[in-house]
C-alpha cells in the first residue's frame, strides 16, 4: 500500500538550534514531494518541492533548506532556527487521486 | 502570483442543513481543483477533487467548478456535527503541479 510517514510529531527547539524533519513515502517510485508550512490560524504555504533525487525547488526564500537524498525521502532542515519558524510542517505527495499529506510536525521555537 | 481566495468565515449551519463553501482562483491555466478538510491540530484530508466544469457528487458532498468564472464551490448536504472543521480549497498548477491553498473556511455545524 501507498503511505507517507513524517516525524517527529511535535518538536520544541530553542532559537538558534538546528532542525531536521524527515518525510518518507512507501509503495511508489519517483513521487513528486512537497513541504508546506501552516502558521497558527493560517493557510498552507508551499516551502519546497522536488520532482526527483537531488532536485529541489524553493518557493519562499527563508531560513530553511530541503534535500532529497533518496527517491522516497524528503528532508527539511535549518542550521539556525528563528522564532518565526514555528508552525505546523506538512509533507505531501502527489498521487493519481490527489495530494496526500503526512501527519505533520508541530514545531515550536522558544 | 497565484492566488486562491476563500470566505474566511466562520460559517455556522444547523445540523441537517446545506453548507456552502466558495473559492475563487486567479490563475486561468489551473487544471485541477481540490477540497480538503482539516480538523483542529490534524493534517488536511482530501475529500473532493474536480477537473472539469460542472458538478461532481460523492455522497453528501458536491463540488462545482466554473472555469470561465474561476470559481469552485463545495456543498455539504445533511450537515453533521462531525463536519465541523476548516475546509481548504486548493488549486494545482506549475511545473510540479504544486498546490496553492486558500486560507480556509471554518465550518461549525450546530446540533
Amino acid at each position: 500500500s501507498q503511505t507517507i510517514h513524517q516525524w517527529p510529531a511535535t518538536l520544541v527547539q530553542p532559537v538558534g538550534s538546528p532542525l531536521s524533519l524527515e518525510c518518507t513515502v512507501e509503495g511508489t517510485s519517483n513521487p513528486n514531494l512537497y513541504w508546506y508550512r501552516q502558521a497558527a490560524g493560517r493557510g498552507l504555504q508551499l516551502l519546497f518541492y522536488s520532482v526527483g533525487i537531488g532536485q529541489i525547488s524553493s518557493e519562499v526564500p527563508q531560513n530553511l533548506s530541503a534535500s532529497r537524498p533518496q527517491d522516497r525521502q524528503f528532508i527539511l532542515s535549518s542550521k539556525k532556527l528563528l522564532l518565526s519558524d514555528s508552525g505546523f510542517y506538512l509533507c505531501a505527495w502527489r498521487t493519481p487521486h490527489g495530494y496526500t499529506f503526512g501527519s505533520g510536525t508541530r514545531l515550536t521555537v522558544v | 502570483q497565484k492566488e486562491v481566495e476563500q470566505n474566511s468565515g466562520p460559517l455556522s449551519v444547523p445540523e441537517g442543513a446545506i453548507a456552502s463553501l466558495n473559492c475563487t482562483y486567479s490563475d486561468r491555466v489551473s487544471q485541477s481543483f481540490f477540497w480538503y478538510r482539516q480538523y483542529s491540530g490534524k493534517s488536511p484530508e482530501l475529500i473532493m477533487s474536480i477537473y472539469s466544469n460542472g458538478d461532481k457528487e460523492d455522497g453528501r458532498f458536491t463540488a462545482q467548478l466554473n472555469k470561465a468564472s474561476q470559481y469552485v464551490s463545495l456543498l455539504i448536504r445533511d450537515s453533521q456535527p462531525s463536519d465541523s472543521a476548516t475546509y481548504l480549497c486548493a488549486v494545482s498548477g506549475g511545473s510540479a503541479r504544486q498546490l496553492t491553498f486558500g486560507s480556509g473556511t471554518q465550518l461549525t455545524v450546530l446540533p
